[in-house]
């Protein structure tokens, strides 16, 4: 049974580009969690997506920001037309319910030049 | 709303010696209770859980944690620091739709 994946680790990207993140679950896994982490600092809660529905998106900005569970295939997280402040680790997890402990992914670090 | 504290930014502990970090929550029902551990580079990694039961949760690595509900603590604890458990450790919690998480407590120990 893999873990979670993330995919890209490491993105790189010039302001005004799109940058999408791909995030697939455990199997069985049906809730998934994206987080932003600055270096040496927390995560941020950003969206938390049931199989094609978000449940609550509070933590994410209202522009440029989108996230998708399709019923096929991984999350996604869409950031466009990023800036230099986009630039973070972006961290998913997901569990099989909400009592049960989440799994993470390695993260993708996105840097905005 | 929900929210988790973790109040010391870093704890330093001497190799061999009892380590504690602290965690608070807030929370007007029953929540479930995680602590997470994470090495650079990495992402965060499942520690132990509180559900229901006995308020001492035992864990990965040696390491407990003490449910107190009339304190809304959840404390990790290990009776024997290694070097090697120097890391960054999140407290989280989750009720309702949200997965929050405190900011994190540097442990640092030394040899």
């Amino acid at each position: 049974n893999a873990g979670v994946m993330q995919n890209p680790r490491h993105l790189v990207r010039r302001r005004g580009q799109e940058a999408r993140l791909r995030c697939s679950p455990m199997k069985g896994h049906s809730h998934v969690y994206w987080y932003r982490q600055l270096p040496e600092e927390g995560l941020k809660f950003m969206v938390y997506l049931q199989k094609e529905n978000i449940i609550d998106e509070s933590g994410m900005p209202k522009e440029r920001f989108s996230a998708e569970f399709p019923k096929e295939g991984p999350s996604i997280l869409r950031i466009q037309q990023v800036v230099r402040g986009d630039s973070a680790a972006y961290f998913c997890a997901t569990c099989r319910e909400l009592k049960a402990e989440a799994f993470f992914g390695q993260g993708t670090r996105l840097t905005v030049v | 709303a929900q929210s988790v504290a973790q109040p010391e930014d870093q704890v330093n502990v001497a190799e061999g010696n009892p380590l504690t970090v602290k965690c608070t929550y807030s929370v007007s029902g029953n929540p479930y209770l995680f602590w997470y551990v994470q090495y650079p580079n990495r992402g965060l990694q499942f520690l132990l859980k509180y559900i229901t039961g006995d308020n001492l949760v035992k864990g990965s690595y040696g390491f407990e944690a003490e449910f107190n509900k009339s304190q809304t603590s959840f404390h990790l604890k290990k009776p024997s620091a290694l070097v090697s458990d120097s890391a960054l450790y999140f407290c989280a919690v989750n009720y309702g739709n949200m997965l929050t998480f405190g900011g994190g407590t540097r442990l640092m120990v030394k040899p």
